[in-house]
């Protein structure tokens, strides 16, 4: 069975302080990795990685892919109380032009 | 302004009441679909489309219909809506199926 698993399912960090968040897949053929931030609404995407080791990276927010290992990390740095959100992975994987999975997501809480 | 569009954003119905939650992109995306989320258990999708005339059921379709006679729009038809459907819908598009998806604002249905 396809899917996506997260870990962990919630985390509470102070300001300033850096996250790792975890995103592991087991799909068939795979093509890509997204990330997506959620907070009380709809998602917003972050990144797409579809190779390994390129280090994606926008502001304070990064994110790199492991194909080997299959999976991927979303990193945090200098936490402010805006990142406070659900973080949701999802795969594409599949046939001629792939299907979306998500994971259940993260729930991050930074406090002041 | 480039946008996914849902309406409505909040319903509230009877068992048994036929609805449709209309959803509009302004992006020319060919790929459009449809997901419910549920505490603990992620996003779902539940119908896709990957361009005018063509519909696929997605991961929890049962109790559902879609349509898409025009590019930019998809409605979501719930023939006769039971309580187990009552969650937050959300649609979305993208340019291809499995590219980064822009999501609509989101419908919260409760039916009772």
């Amino acid at each position: 069975e396809d899917k996506v698993v997260q870990s962990p399912l919630s985390l509470v960090v102070h300001e300033g302080d850096t996250v790792t968040l975890n995103c592991s897949y087991e799909v068939t053929n795979f093509r890509s990795l997204l990330w997506y931030k959620q907070e009380k609404k709809a998602p917003t995407f972050l990144f797409m990685l579809t190779s390994s080791g390129i280090e994606k990276k926008s502001g304070r927010l990064s994110s790199i892919l492991d194909k080997k290992e299959l999976f991927s990390i979303l990193n945090i740095t200098a936490t402010q109380t805006g990142d406070s959100a659900v973080y949701l992975c999802a795969s594409n994987y599949g046939g001629s032009q792939g299907n979306l999975i998500f994971g259940k997501g993260t729930k991050l809480s930074v406090k002041p | 302004e480039a946008q996914v569009t849902q309406n409505p954003r909040y319903l509230i119905t009877v068992t048994g009441k036929k609805l449709t939650v209309t959803c509009s992109q302004n992006m020319n995306h060919e790929y459009m679909s449809w997901y419910r989320q549920d505490p603990g258990l992620g996003l779902r999708q539940i119908y896709y489309s990957m361009n005018v005339e063509v519909t696929d059921k997605g991961d929890v379709p049962e109790g559902y219909k879609v349509s898409r006679k025009e590019k930019r729009n998809f409605p979501l038809i719930l023939e006769s809506p039971s309580p187990n459907q009552t969650s937050l819908y959300f649609c979305a598009s993208s340019f291809a199926r499995g590219n980064e998806q822009y999501f609509g604002p989101g419908t919260r249905l409760t039916v009772t």
